[in-house]
Formats: structure tokens, sequence, C-alpha cells
């Protein structure tokens, strides 16, 4: 079965802190893996693909297919970090379908 | 920058009534899908459509929901008997193609009362 799992609800950082959003999937094709971010009271935007292999914002994650993570990491966290992020998984054919783990919201503090 | 527009961005219903829920994809795009979000819990995809039908469906997606691409600008989600447990906020995405960034409206929140 495909799934996406973040393990932890809420992280809560202070501000210069390193981040780290955990997210591991289970999916025994070729993944194709995002994240997605929510700030308070706007929708939902990509904010990196794996295959891009791009940096935005400062975040970075990398696909690890040997341990079925696609971990989100920021060295220095900033208080506009602040949001919902979602990790998702795109099975191959399947237009696009994206399966969504349940979402970790960061919280940055001064 | 184009968006995926949805309207209402609040819906409140009756029990057992019809509810359609509108979207306007952005121009261009060719794909189409709605997820749904109920509170607390993660976002589910619903169903896709592409060329005038659907091409893929969840098993929520059942005989109570229908979708339809009325005209060349709007893309809607039909509730036939709306249930308590439908409430949740709706997600509609679109995609130039079957494997590009999909773009997210600003949902609507759907109340089933």
């Amino acid at each position: 079965a495909q799934r996406v799992t973040q393990p932890e609800k809420l992280l809560s950082v202070f501000k210069g802190a390193p981040v780290e959003l955990k997210c591991n999937y289970s999916y025994s094709g070729s993944p194709e893996l995002f994240w997605y971010v929510q700030y308070s009271r706007q929708r939902l935007q990509l904010l990196l693909r794996h295959i891009s292999r791009e940096s935005i914002k400062g975040f970075t994650a990398d696909l690890n297919k040997g341990e079925t993570s696609f971990h989100l990491k920021k060295p220095f966290a900033q208080e506009e970090d602040s949001a919902m992020y979602y990790c998702a998984l795109s099975v191959a054919g399947g237009y696009n379908k994206l399966i969504f783990g349940a979402g970790t919201r960061l919280a940055v503090h001064p | 920058e184009p968006e995926v527009t949805q309207t209402p961005s609040h819906q409140v219903t009756q029990m057992g009534q019809e509810v359609i829920l509108r979207c306007v994809p952005i121009s261009n795009h060719l794909y189409f899908y709605w997820y749904r979000q109920i509170l607390g819990q993660k976002v589910e995809f619903l169903v896709s459509f592409y060329n005038n039908e659907i091409s893929e469906k969840s098993e929520i997606f059942d005989d109570q929901f229908s979708v339809e691409r009325p005209d060349g600008s709007n893309f809607t989600l039909k509730i036939r008997s709306t249930k308590l447990e439908d409430s949740a906020m709706y997600f509609c995405a679109s995609s130039a193609g079957g494997n590009t960034e999909a773009f997210f409206g600003q949902g609507t929140r759907l109340t089933v009362v």
C-alpha cells in the first residue's frame, strides 16, 4: 500500500536553530516525492520536489531510497518558516495523484 | 500569477441536500483534481479528471460524488445527498501535465448540519 508518514504533528524550534521535518514513505515502485507548505490562511503550495534537487527558501530534501525517507531540512530556521508542511508521494502513472502525509506544524519562536 | 479559484469559501448545508463546489482551474491546465481534508486529518485524494473524463478516483468517491467540466473554465464537484461525514475542506487543484506541479485552490469549507 502507498503511504506517507510524518511522525511529528508539531515541531517547535527557536529562530536560528536547525530544522528537520521527517517524512517516510511506503511504495514499491519508483516514487516521486514532494514537500508542500501551507502558510496561515494561504493555499497549499509546492515547496520542492525531489527530482529538481533544488533548495527553496533554504530548505533541502534528499530522497533516501534505502531508508524510504524524504526528510526536509533547513540549517537556520526563520520565523517566517512557521507553517504547516506536508510531505506527498506521487505514484507512477498516477496522473499526478498525490498521497499526503498528515502534516507537521513548524513553529519558529523568536 | 495565475491561481486556482474556488467558490464559495464556506458552504453550510443541511444533511441530505445536494451541494456543488466550484473551481476555476488555471486556464491552460489540462488535469484537474479534487482533494478533501477532514478536520484534523490528512489531505485525501478524491478524483482526477483529464480529457473530459475521470482518470482516477479513490474509494471515497462513491456514487454520491460527481465531477463535471460544464464549460471551458469551470470544474465542479457535486455531492448528491450530503452526510455529516462529508464536512471537510475541499481543495481543487490543476496541473499542466500529468507529471507537473499541481496548483491548489484556497479550499471550500463544507459544513453539513
